[in-house]
């Protein structure tokens, strides 16, 4: 079955970065595109952008170009995604997601900047 | 970017009763070949990812009970959940896919009366 399992709760201090993972099984990895997404509790999730397996493409949310980078490692069926500049406002349920529209997602990791 | 707009923000319904969500999207989110509306709709628990319901506007996903259904087209899309259940309390969400930044509705939550 389609799984998408992420890396474990983040605590970081304003002005690091984090780097979160999202292993993903069940179905051809090249063949997906992956998105990352965010939500504060309370709100609507955020789009921050996607990667294409295949090629390692990108295409990042122009709020969040600057200073995120979408990676992939095809051996691992792995996705990445590094926060910089990291502010409390950024305190936050991160999540990755399959496909153009989310039919599979990740259980979410929680990253506190404080 | 595309802004969803979701009525209302909270639903109060008895089980058995009819809820229905609206979202209304800034601009027209037809496909190119005007076959289907790019909108998606979420169902969240707390503690839970979203989950996919209803995409292309109205076409439910696999295991999706069939009180939940989706209209609309272009800019005014509704949920529709025909009896309520227990256990459809939740939060909906709406999503444009359209387009990136893909965007979202703020939700509208789901409660029995």
């Amino acid at each position: 079955q389609v799984q998408l399992v992420q890396s474990g709760a983040e605590l970081k201090t304003p002005g690091a970065s984090v780097k979160l993972s999202c292993k993903t099984s069940g179905y051809s990895f090249s063949n997906n595109v992956i998105s990352w997404l965010r939500q504060v509790p309370g709100q609507g999730p955020e789009w921050m952008g996607r990667v294409f397996p295949s090629s390692g493409g990108t295409y990042y949310s122009p709020r969040f170009q600057h200073r995120v980078t979408m990676t992939r490692d095809t051996s691992v069926s792995t996705v990445y995604m590094e926060l910089s500049s990291l502010r409390s406002d950024d305190t936050a349920v991160y999540y990755c997601a399959r496909g153009d529209v989310f039919d599979f997602w990740g259980q979410g990791t929680l990253v506190t900047v404080s | 970017d595309i802004v969803m707009i979701q009525s209302p923000d909270s639903l109060t319904v008895s089980l058995g009763e009819r809820a229905t969500i609206n979202c209304k999207s800034s601009q027209s989110v037809l496909n190119s070949a005007r076959t289907k509306s790019l909108v998606g709709w979420y169902q969240q628990k707390p503690g839970q990812p979203p989950k996919l319901i209803i995409s292309g506007a109205s076409a439910r996903e696999s295991g999706v009970p069939d009180r939940f259904s989706g209209s609309g087209s272009g800019t005014d899309f509704t949920l529709t959940i025909s009896s309520l259940q227990a256990e459809d309390v939740a939060v909906y969400y709406c999503h444009q896919y359209y387009n990136s930044p893909q965007t979202f509705g703020q939700g509208t939550k789901v409660e029995i009366k």
